[in-house]
């Protein structure tokens, strides 16, 4: 049972690049969600969603797109790459919404943007 | 604006004894709470809930308190093991029908003293 894979686990960019976080989830689960997580700042919500072809926006969206064709995947789009962006990205799934149903992470992926 | 807040950065605990991690929200709409732990290299891990309509919740050595007057609530953990050496992150949520956000705080890095 994977659960929730993550890829790549490491990716270093230069700035003004862009690219694709990948997720996966093998659970059913219909809510999906990034997070970024900085020294002193927690785990901030980026973006969301509810379920396929569902998308909401979190606390820190800016320079990110996502999109939800599928159940199973919620990839992380970085448009144009910057040093802010720099950090390490965890994906999670539930099968409802986070408050009743536990989410489940994956292990990560660190980038760092130079 | 931290709506969420873990004022201590870590604490050290001898084995054996209790370990206290707090935290404080200021977000009088939030009416779920939440413990994730995180070990290095990992993804976060649900440990324990507490809804408002509590004030205490218990699963097995972890226990939960919930003090909605003074917008703080606290995880003990009795008695600690080496194992519960790990970042421990608190959560809370405003419940709305499966569209919610978690919103964590800082993280308290908890270590464990043989």
């Amino acid at each position: 049972n994977a659960g929730v894979t993550q890829t790549p686990k490491f990716q270093v960019l230069k700035t003004g690049q862009s690219m694709t976080l990948q997720c996966a989830q093998d659970m059913n689960h219909e809510y999906m969600s990034w997070y970024r997580q900085d020294p002193g700042m927690g785990l901030r919500l980026i973006h969301y969603s509810v379920g396929a072809g569902i998308t909401d926006q979190g606390e820190v969206p800016n320079g990110y797109n996502v999109s939800r064709s599928t159940t199973e995947d919620f990839p992380l789009r970085l448009l144009s790459a910057a040093p802010s962006q720099t950090s390490v990205y965890f994906c999670a799934s539930s099968r409802g919404g986070p408050t009743n149903e536990k989410l489940f992470f994956g292990s990560g992926t660190q980038l760092s943007v130079l | 604006d931290q709506q969420v807040k873990q004022n201590s950065p870590s604490l050290s605990v001898q084995e054996g004894r209790i370990s206290i991690l707090n935290c404080d929200y200021t977000n009088s709409m939030f009416d779920y709470f939440l413990w994730y732990k995180k070990y290095p290299a990992e993804g976060p891990t649900f440990l324990i809930s507490i809804s408002s309509i509590k004030d205490k919740n218990e699963d097995g050595r972890f226990t939960v308190f919930l003090n909605k007057s003074a917008k703080h609530l606290s995880l003990h953990i009795v008695p600690s093991q080496p194992g519960d050496s790990a970042v421990y992150f608190c959560a809370a949520s405003v419940p709305n029908f499966g569209n919610e956000k978690l919103t964590f705080g800082t993280g308290t890095r908890l270590t464990i003293i043989p």
